[in-house]
């Protein structure tokens, strides 16, 4: 079965903070991708990353970070000195390597305080 | 790049009508696209796998003649609510894979859909 897990419903933070948002999955595939998406209240799916289960190798994208962890089938997003313009919801995302469907997470909704 | 779009972007409609939610690729061929949707504050569930030429594949629990999906080209997969009551008013949102090898899915815009 494919499931993906954000525990952490909604995160409030004050601008400036670090914060991180959880994702575990579950798959039975040995080959597959992770994704993370940005959704503002406009509604659009703003791609982050897309992660391939060969490469763990942590990534850093300016004040983004992600660290995927297969050992604990984890792959978490740290935002650095988190700006007002983070506030949205974020959804973890894994998708088989041979198949095009996504399975979502239920999305962390993260609202940065000035 | 390749684009997905869809439209309408926001729509809505009176109970016991049905509308209609198109959606294009628009500088590649997708012969499966995919349609997922979203209540309030929810996540996205996978609704159908549209199928250029065929029938479309439905997820468990979805209503097939409720939602009825065409994938007449290769450039356009079409959602249609039917009858629809204000417990479909949700956002629709629809993904097809990009050309090439790079194996990229690209999501249009979403669809906001209200129903009175």
């Amino acid at each position: 079965a494919q499931k993906v897990t954000q525990a952490q419903t909604e995160i409030s933070v004050v601008e400036k903070e670090d914060v991180t948002l959880d994702c575990v999955y579950e798959t039975r595939d040995t080959t597959y991708y992770l994704f993370w998406y940005k959704q503002p209240p406009s509604g659009e799916l703003v791609f982050l990353i897309r992660r391939n289960s060969f490469d763990e190798q942590n990534e850093i994208s300016g004040r983004y970070s992600w660290n995927f962890q297969k050992s604990t089938s984890s792959f978490n997003f740290t935002i650095t000195a988190s700006q007002v313009v983070d506030s949205a919801v974020y959804f973890c995302a894994l998708r088989g390597y041979n198949f095009n469907k996504f399975y979502f997470g239920s999305g962390t909704k993260l609202n940065v305080k000035p | 790049g390749a684009v997905v779009s869809q439209h309408p972007s926001r729509v809505i409609c009176k109970s016991g009508t049905s509308v209609k939610i198109e959606c294009r690729s628009l500088d590649f061929q997708a012969t499966t696209m995919f349609w997922y949707r979203q209540f309030p504050k929810k996540s996205l569930m996978l609704m159908a796998t549209s199928n250029e030429g065929s029938k479309a594949t439905y997820e468990q629990g979805v209503e097939k003649d409720k939602f009825l999906i065409n994938h007449a080209s290769l450039t356009l997969s079409t959602l249609t609510v039917t009858s629809a009551h204000p417990e479909d008013s949700s956002f629709y949102i629809c993904s097809a894979r990009g050309p090439g090898a790079g194996n990229t899915i690209y999501f249009g815009e979403g669809s906001w859909l209200t129903v009175v």
